[in-house]
């Protein structure tokens, strides 16, 4: 078990462009989270994936982001068309169902995806 | 919708003191876990401690405590004998058990320092 591993750790890229990140999740982990980190905030909900169903998008994601979770294993985060206001430090976080006792509820966390837009 | 709250941005202690981070939350809701997470300077967020809404007893691990009051909606972080290795950004986060979408909500965070 090599915890939840999130690619690239950082990524500079100029307004307009698209940018993809790339969350692999701990092992059967079915659950997986992203979540959308600025500077002075606490994590902010985006999307959330039961294997490879995405069941929510957070009403703030614009329709330039889009996830995908295809079977079931990692996922990808795509912004298209990058604004300044996306910088921020990307978040995945995977849960396994069924976890009982004292991690019911726990995510396990990558380190994030820094994402500055000039 | 359920909101959490801290209050504090920032706190600071002295190396072996104890210091209590506060958090209160929002929620019609009767059946949910509370959490604290903290975030290391670059690196990821981990579990710290957790509780069961339904459960009286506060729950603890190690020099890590709270003190959960239902009734007033607040679950306080307190950490006894600071070390340096606890300077990080503490979370409060909030999942409902049942009926929800399991989907944990977070606090803003506390900024912890501990100075030697």
């Amino acid at each position: 078990d090599t915890g939840v591993s999130q690619n690239p750790r950082h990524k500079i890229t100029k307004r307009g462009q698209n940018v993809t990140f790339r969350c692999d999740p701990i092992s059967e982990h079915n659950r997986l989270y992203w979540y959308r980190q600025t500077l002075g905030q606490g994590p902010e909900f985006l999307t959330y994936f039961q294997n490879e169903a995405q069941l929510e998008k957070s009403r703030l994601l614009s329709d330039r982001f889009s996830a995908e979770r295809p079977k079931g294993s990692f996922s990808t985060l795509e912004i298209q068309r990058t604004e300044q206001g996306d910088s921020a430090m990307y978040l995945c976080a995977s849960s396994p169902t069924g976890l009982a006792g004292s991690r019911t509820g726990e995510l396990f966390f990558g380190e994030g995806s820094r994402l500055t837009v000039l | 919708a359920q909101t959490v709250t801290q209050s504090q941005p920032e706190m600071s202690v002295q190396e072996a003191e104890t210091v209590t981070l506060s958090c209160t939350y929002d929620t019609s809701e009767n059946n949910y876990y509370l959490f604290w997470y903290k975030q290391p300077p670059s690196r990821q967020m981990i579990l710290v401690i957790r509780q069961e809404a339904y459960k009286q007893q506060n729950a603890t691990e190690n020099r890590f405590s709270v003190n959960f009051q239902k009734a007033a909606k607040s679950f306080s972080l307190k950490i006894s004998d600071s070390q340096l290795g606890d300077t990080a950004m503490y979370f409060c986060a909030f999942l409902l058990a049942s009926g929800g979408s399991y989907i944990p909500t977070f606090g803003r965070g506390t900024s912890l320092i501990v100075h030697p």
